[in-house]
């Protein structure tokens, strides 16, 4: 198993750019989580899904859409490209939610310039 | 809404010691889990262990464990005999049993050095 994947590993942006995170998991997991990770301070949720076709926000979900087609993919949209959306973006799976440990990928270094 | 803090930015240990890393949180559930995840230089997080908040045994995993405080909401991550590969952030996470949708809250995280 790959587990979860991430692409682009990094992108430099111009600001109003639109572009898609990629994020992939093969362990038939239900819930996704996509992260963003500021520096010096912790990860904050953007949105989540508990299933392909059910998505919600999060704390931070401002700037950001997600769509949740099937399973295994759950891509996170920026549009409109800000500074303030300069950030290492985590997309995360697990089984269930509760105590189920969080599979997270390698992240995606987004720097909007 | 629930809150982590994590009051020590950085700490560090000599290589064999012992350290206790902090952390505090706040929320009015009862049922929740508690997590503690290691993130080297290479931006990986990787989970070190958690506590289910309706345990009354504290968690531990080889050479990590914690000291779980339900009442005073504190939940302490124990490293004993550090080791270089230890050197790494620490975030502690809060999750709500209810579910679980909404996700991880962390804290800012702690910087672990190992001095050898």
């Amino acid at each position: 198993n790959a587990g979860v994947t991430q692409t682009p590993k990094f992108r430099i942006l111009k600001i109003g750019q639109s572009m898609t995170l990629q994020c992939t998991q093969d362990m038939n997991h239900n819930y996704m989580y996509w992260y963003r990770q500021d520096p010096g301070m912790g990860l904050k949720l953007i949105y989540y899904s508990v299933g392909a076709g059910i998505t919600d926000k999060g704390e931070v979900p401002n700037g950001y859409n997600v769509s949740r087609s099937t399973t295994e993919d759950f891509p996170l949209r920026l549009e409109l490209a800000a500074p303030s959306q300069t950030s290492v973006y985590f997309c995360a799976s697990s089984y269930w939610g509760g105590k189920e440990t969080q599979y997270f990928g390698p992240g995606t270094r987004l720097l909007v310039l | 809404a629930q809150t982590v803090t994590q009051s020590q930015p950085e700490m560090s240990v000599q290589e064999a010691e012992t350290v206790t890393l902090s952390c505090t949180y706040d929320t009015s559930e009862s049922d929740y889990y508690l997590f503690w995840y290691k993130q080297p230089p290479s931006r990986q997080m990787i989970l070190v262990i958690r506590q289910e908040a309706y345990k009354q045994q504290n968690a531990t995993e080889n050479r990590f464990s914690v000291n779980f405080q339900k009442a005073a909401k504190s939940f302490s991550l124990k490293i004993s005999d550090s080791q270089l590969g230890d050197a790494a952030m620490y975030f502690c996470a809060y999750m709500y049993s209810g579910g679980g949708a909404d996700g991880l809250t962390f804290g800012k995280g702690t910087h672990l050095i190992i001095q050898p």
